[in-house]
């Protein structure tokens, strides 16, 4: 059974970094897109963006100019960067797969993280 | 940017047919997929490509995408159907979700 475990820092200060990861366990990592999604308390889903074994990543263009995801094949692992965060980051933090193998999409998420709170707040 | 518009409630009785709709420019021409999400718990995908069920779904989840609205229905609405549904679609490589309706069983 595959699963996704997550991890990273829950509370944060303006203007710092927010950094995420998010390992798989119990299947293969290789051949899927890797996304981030959040959602802030209350409110709905958001993409933040994708990354492949092979390091291809898109981004949502609103967040694109703070958002690094990088993959680390060798631990089945990608993860999560956003700088300069502000309480507008505030949110659940998921990882999540999209289920087409070989380099391609099926347009959904079929696994998800348990999520994880990220709170910015001074 | 592309977007996804969703009723922010719908209203069911137990054992009567919920639809839930999600408009968007031309979304019949992409693929549609909707997510059930429970207080304190992840999203979990209840129909993908417009129509297809994932396993462990009931049957009593339906979709459909045309023109441009996708919708949702849930035949027989049970009390454990109450929660949050989302639709997404893909636009220009990026992920787009609609906002989310809130489905009462009363």
């Amino acid at each position: 059974q595959v699963q996704l475990q997550q991890w990273g820092a829950g509370l944060l200060k303006p203007s710092e970094t927010l950094s995420l990861t998010c390992a798989v366990y119990g299947g293969s990592f290789s051949g899927y897109y890797w996304s981030w999604i959040r959602q802030p308390p209350g409110k709905g889903l958001e993409w933040i963006g994708e990354i492949n074994h092979s390091g291809s990543t898109n981004y949502n263009p609103s967040l694109k100019s703070r958002v690094t995801i990088s993959v680390d094949t060798s631990k089945n692992q990608f993860s999560l960067n956003l700088n300069s965060v502000t309480a507008a980051d505030t949110a659940v933090y998921y990882c999540a797969r999209d289920p087409c193998t070989g380099d391609c999409h099926h347009y959904y998420f079929d696994l998800w993280g348990r999520g994880t709170l990220v709170t910015v707040s001074s | 940017s592309y977007e996804l518009i969703q009723p922010p409630s719908v209203s069911v009785s137990p054992g009567q047919t919920a639809s839930i709709t999600c408009s968007g420019d031309k979304l019949g021409n992409k693929y549609a997929c909707w997510y059930q999400q429970k207080p304190g718990q992840s999203p979990v995908v209840v129909i993908y490509q417009d129509t297809k069920r994932p396993s462990g779904i009931p049957e009593r989840f339906s979709g459909s995408n045309s023109g441009n609205t996708a919708t949702l229905t849930i035949s027989g609405t049970q009390a454990m159907d109450e929660a949050d549904y989302y639709c997404q679609a893909w636009d220009s490589s990026t992920v787009v979700f609609g906002g989310g309706t809130k489905l009462t069983v009363l």
